[in-house]
């Protein structure tokens, strides 16, 4: 049950585009299509973002996109705006029926 | 609207127990599998345990098994984490959460706070 591997932190200006990656094994994100991302502000719950890997929730700006490739997926985030400055996590179904998260990447906008 | 209110946490010492609940409205709380997932002050999110609908089926993370157990009563659209033998480790909010199947969370309550400190 080890962590998914995001970096630390990302950074982008108003406007540009940024892609955070998710790196786990063929046993939770090489093996599902059962990747999830949220976004938690600071002393908020976290929010779903994206789930099986490229499906947003109604209500989510589709300046947010996901894909997978192998063992990695990524969160790509579109015309960068101040209100997404935050902290993302990914999370993957596993093979033990288990799940896991990230250890998340602080998004700053500059 | 889907709810989710967790309740119950507070300070324990080392050692002890406690009992986390989760009041559900708004959706049919029997048709979902139900998470808790948990985050230590300052620290990232780490899923804790997952309940099937009808409760037959329960599965957790390493750290807690043997001390956690996950219940959930489905005429009063309750959720439950009884935790035992608690660690200062599990100082954290804990959040309860629906499960879409198989692998996103959904919906999030607010959190609960534990503190275990002597």
């Amino acid at each position: 049950q080890s962590a998914l591997t995001q970096p630390a932190s990302v950074s982008g200006s108003p406007g540009q585009s940024i892609t955070i990656s998710c790196t786990g094994t063929s046993s939770d994100v090489g093996g599902y299509n059962y990747v999830s991302w949220y976004q938690q502000h600071p002393g908020k719950a976290p929010k779903l973002m994206i789930y099986d890997v490229s499906n947003r929730p109604s209500g989510v700006s589709n300046r947010f996109s996901g894909s997978k490739s192998g063992n990695t997926a990524s969160l790509t985030i579109s015309g960068l705006q101040a209100e997404d400055e935050a902290d993302y996590y990914c999370s993957s179904y596993t093979s033990s029926s288990t799940q896991v998260f990230g250890g998340g990447t602080k998004l700053t906008v500059l | 609207e889907v709810q989710l209110v967790e309740s119950g946490g507070g300070l324990v010492q080392p050692g002890g127990s406690l009992r986390l609940s989760c009041a559900a409205s708004g959706f049919t709380f029997s048709s979902y599998w139900m998470s808790w997932v948990r985050q230590a002050p300052g620290k990232g999110l780490e899923w804790v345990a997952n309940i099937k609908q009808d409760g037959s089926e329960k599965y957790y993370v390493d750290s807690v098994k043997g001390r956690f157990t996950i219940s959930r009563d489905n005429a009063k659209n309750s959720l439950y984490l009884q935790m035992n033998s608690l660690r200062a480790e599990d100082t954290a909010v804990y959040y309860c959460a629906r499960r879409y199947p198989l692998g996103c969370l959904d919906y999030w309550g607010q959190g609960t706070l534990v503190t275990v400190s002597s």
